[in-house]
């Protein structure tokens, strides 16, 4: 199946710091999502970004679908950024399912 | 707000005790979806329907079931539930699957097992 890898593994930013995520892929996908896991639990779904870039506040992601790689942006982090970053990937339009990456943790201390 | 709500937000059952953890949706989604998450690991997907065709991983126990009985509820039935069974459930849905449409999670719930 499909290989999904986060990088890095652990991240901790001050606050006011920017960071780069990366989620590389092993083969042609059809869609990629990036998520945030809060330290509670609950998952959001930042971005559904098959190619491109897209921005939201003060997060942006960028998707070269040609390399195979993803790249989820932060800016002037927040104590509220710290969480689990994961990206997950689709290969197929179809009954497929998303093959999730292990995650980026990320802490932001004040 | 449309969302995705799973109750109860924290489940304790005893060990070999059926348990069973609800979701709904108000979102309409045809794809429904449910997820376990351990501790410091990605969610793994236990099944899924899309409408009312259900989806079985392959490396899902026997133990756990599933049941979607209209668009906009969902259960999970743990059968005997074991230690190793402890875990937070997610609940997720899709409009269309997820190779063209956004995951959205519900809350979860965290099931211990004693």
């Amino acid at each position: 199946g499909i290989q999904v890898e986060q990088s890095p593994p652990d991240l901790i930013l001050q606050e006011g710091a920017n960071s780069t995520l990366r989620c590389n892929f092993s083969d042609s996908v059809n869609n990629l999502q990036w998520f945030h896991q809060n330290p509670w639990g609950q998952l959001i779904n930042l971005f559904y970004i098959p190619s491109g870039t897209k921005q939201n506040g003060r997060l942006s992601a960028t998707t070269v679908a040609t390399e195979r790689y993803s790249l989820l942006y932060i800016s002037s982090s927040q104590t509220t950024d710290s969480g689990v970053y994961f990206c997950a990937v689709d290969r197929d339009s179809g009954y497929s399912t998303l093959t999730f990456g292990k995650g980026t943790m990320l802490l932001v201390s004040p | 707000d449309a969302m995705v709500i799973q109750n109860p937000r924290y489940q304790v059952t005893q060990f070999g005790k059926p348990v069973t953890l609800s979701c709904s949706q108000t979102l309409n989604h045809n794809v429904m979806y449910w997820y376990q998450q351990k501790s410091s690991q990605a969610p793994k997907l236990l099944f899924h329907y899309y409408d009312k065709d259900f989806n079985n991983e392959a490396d899902t126990p026997d133990n756990f079931q599933s049941r979607r009985p209209n668009t906009s509820f969902c259960f999970l039935d743990i059968r005997s539930p074991g230690l190793g069974d402890a875990a937070m459930y997610l609940c997720a849905t899709s409009r269309e699957g997820t190779g063209l449409s956004p995951l959205h999670f519900g809350n979860g719930t965290r099931l211990t097992v004693t």
